[in-house]
C-alpha cells in the first residue's frame, strides 16, 4: 500500500510554545488530507480536512486559530498546534488519499505531542 | 456517529481464523465498507474495502452479505501481531473522511 509519513514522531513541549506536525505522502499525490487526533484509550476524533492550494474545514468545536492547517503541496500537510497547553497533549494522526471515488486512506505512523 | 456497530471485544486462538462480525444495516447502495485496524500507539492499517462483492488480499477476507447490511472480516490464520483493534467503517455519502467507532479488540492468545 501507500506510504505516509509523520515528523516528528514524538515531541515534548513546554506550554505556550508552538508545535508544527509534518504529514507526508511519499508515492502518491494526496488531493486531500486529513488530521485526527486520539486520546487515551479513546477512538481516533477527526480534527479537519485540507485539500491541496485552498482552506482546511474545520469540525465542530476545533478551533482554527489553535490548530493552523496548511496544505501547500500534493505530497505536503503541516499542523501547527499553536500557544499548546496541557490538555492538547495527545496522538495526531494525519491521513491521505488520491481523491478516485472507492479509493481508501492511508495512515500515518502518528505524532504523540506532550504540553508540560 | 459512526454507521456501523462490532462487538467490544473478540478473542482467537493463534492459528485459527478470526472472524471478526461488523454490521452497517444504513449503509446505501453506492457506500464502500472499509476495515482497518490500530496496534497499540500506531496509526491505523489499512486492510481491506468493499462495494458489494466478496474481497480478498494478503491480509484477509471480506465477506458482504447479500443485502449489505452487515458483513465479515476475516484473518485466515491469526498471529500474535494480529492483536489490534479492529475497525469497520462506512463513510458517510458525500464525506471522505472516515468517522470511527469503538472497533473491535481482537486479542489473539498464544
Amino acid at each position: 500500500g501507500a506510504v505516509v509519513s509523520q515528523h516528528p514522531s514524538r515531541v515534548i513541549c513546554k506550554s505556550g510554545t508552538s508545535v508544527k506536525i509534518e504529514c507526508r505522502s511519499l508515492d502518491f499525490q494526496a488531493t486531500t488530507m486529513f488530521w485526527y487526533r486520539q486520546f487515551p484509550k479513546q477512538s481516533l476524533m477527526l480534527m479537519a480536512t485540507s485539500n491541496e492550494g485552498s482552506k482546511a474545514t474545520y469540525e465542530q468545536g476545533v478551533e482554527k486559530d489553535k490548530f493552523l492547517i496548511n496544505h501547500a503541496s500534493l505530497t505536503l500537510s503541516t499542523l501547527t498546534v499553536t500557544s499548546a497547553h496541557p490538555e492538547d497533549s495527545s496522538f495526531y494522526i494525519c491521513s491521505a488519499e488520491t481523491g478516485a471515488r472507492g479509493e481508501t486512506q492511508y495512515f500515518g505512523p502518528g505524532t504523540r505531542l506532550l504540553v508540560l | 456517529d459512526a454507521k456501523t456497530t462490532q462487538p467490544p471485544s473478540m478473542d482467537c486462538a493463534e492459528g485459527r481464523a478470526a472472524n471478526l462480525p461488523c454490521n452497517h444495516s444504513t449503509i446505501s447502495g453506492n457506500e464502500y465498507v472499509y476495515w482497518y485496524r490500530q496496534i497499540h500507539s500506531q496509526g491505523p492499517q489499512y486492510i481491506i474495502h468493499g462495494l458489494k462483492n466478496n474481497e480478498t488480499n494478503e491480509m484477509a477476507s471480506l465477506i458482504i452479505t447479500e443485502d449489505r447490511k452487515s458483513s465479515t472480516l476475516i484473518l485466515p490464520h491469526a498471529t500474535l501481531r494480529d492483536t489490534a483493534v479492529y475497525y469497520c467503517i462506512v463513510p458517510d455519502t458525500g464525506r471522505r473522511a472516515l468517522t470511527f467507532g469503538s472497533g473491535t479488540r481482537l486479542q489473539v492468545q498464544p
